[in-house]
């Protein structure tokens, strides 16, 4: 079955500053890659969505490349607040099957 | 528009108990989803519905049951719980695919002694 790797555990990041969390995934039947942010005591809420026809998708502050080649997805905050502290986790999703990496816990310091 | 809904918040059980957790929806959503969260573990998918009267299995369906008998309704059901099914559960649903957006309920913890 499809396994995804998420790097890194933890990041912790200055006010301002960008943040990047990476994404591997096994199976090539992928063709679809969300992010979720949790915050602490609250449900996973969708941030940012990719598809397998798409390298690169921008929402405000906020993107996502994939590199379906390599089976790599990458997450990239810029200007980094302190709201933004929250574990991420990527996924990977097929026709039938949706799977987590196990999250980064992300610290932003003000 | 409550979204999506998980009843109990939290619940402790002794080894061999049986329970049901309820989720409900009502955005009107064909595909519904069980997960469970443990620790550096991410989320795992326990069993999926595509639609009233379907369930599938998922990643991790041993020990679980799972009934759709309503669209808006998913239950899963643990028939002798043991304790490593202590962890949080959420539920979630999408529009009519995988490859939707996933609306997830606030989750149950569960402890199992």
């Amino acid at each position: 079955g499809e396994n995804v790797e998420q790097h890194p555990s933890t990041l912790s990041v200055q006010e301002g500053d960008s943040a990047v969390i990476k994404c591997t995934y096994s199976d090539s039947a992928s063709n679809y890659f969300p992010w979720y942010k949790q915050e602490l005591g609250k449900r996973p809420q969708l941030i940012i969505d990719i598809r397998s026809n798409v390298g690169e998708k921008k929402d405000q502050r906020i993107a996502v490349t994939l590199n379906k080649t390599a089976k790599h997805f990458s997450l990239h905050i810029t200007e980094t607040q302190p709201e933004d502290s929250a574990v991420y986790f990527c996924a990977a999703s097929t026709n039938n099957d949706m799977r987590f990496g196990a999250g980064t816990r992300l610290t932003v310091k003000p | 528009n409550a979204g999506v809904t998980q009843t109990p918040k939290f619940r402790v059980l002794k080894t061999g108990q049986s329970m049901t957790l309820l989720c409900a929806q009502d955005m009107n959503h064909e595909y519904m989803y069980w997960y469970r969260q443990d620790p550096g573990m991410g989320l795992r998918l326990i069993h999926y519905s595509v639609g009233e009267g379907t369930t599938a299995k998922g990643e991790v369906p041993d020990g679980y049951n799972v009934s759709r008998l309503k669209k808006q309704n998913f239950l899963l059901g643990l028939e002798s719980a043991a304790p490593s099914q202590t962890s949080v559960y959420f539920c979630a649903s999408s529009r009519d695919s995988f490859q939707e957006t996933q609306y997830f309920g606030p989750g149950t913890r569960l402890l199992v002694l």
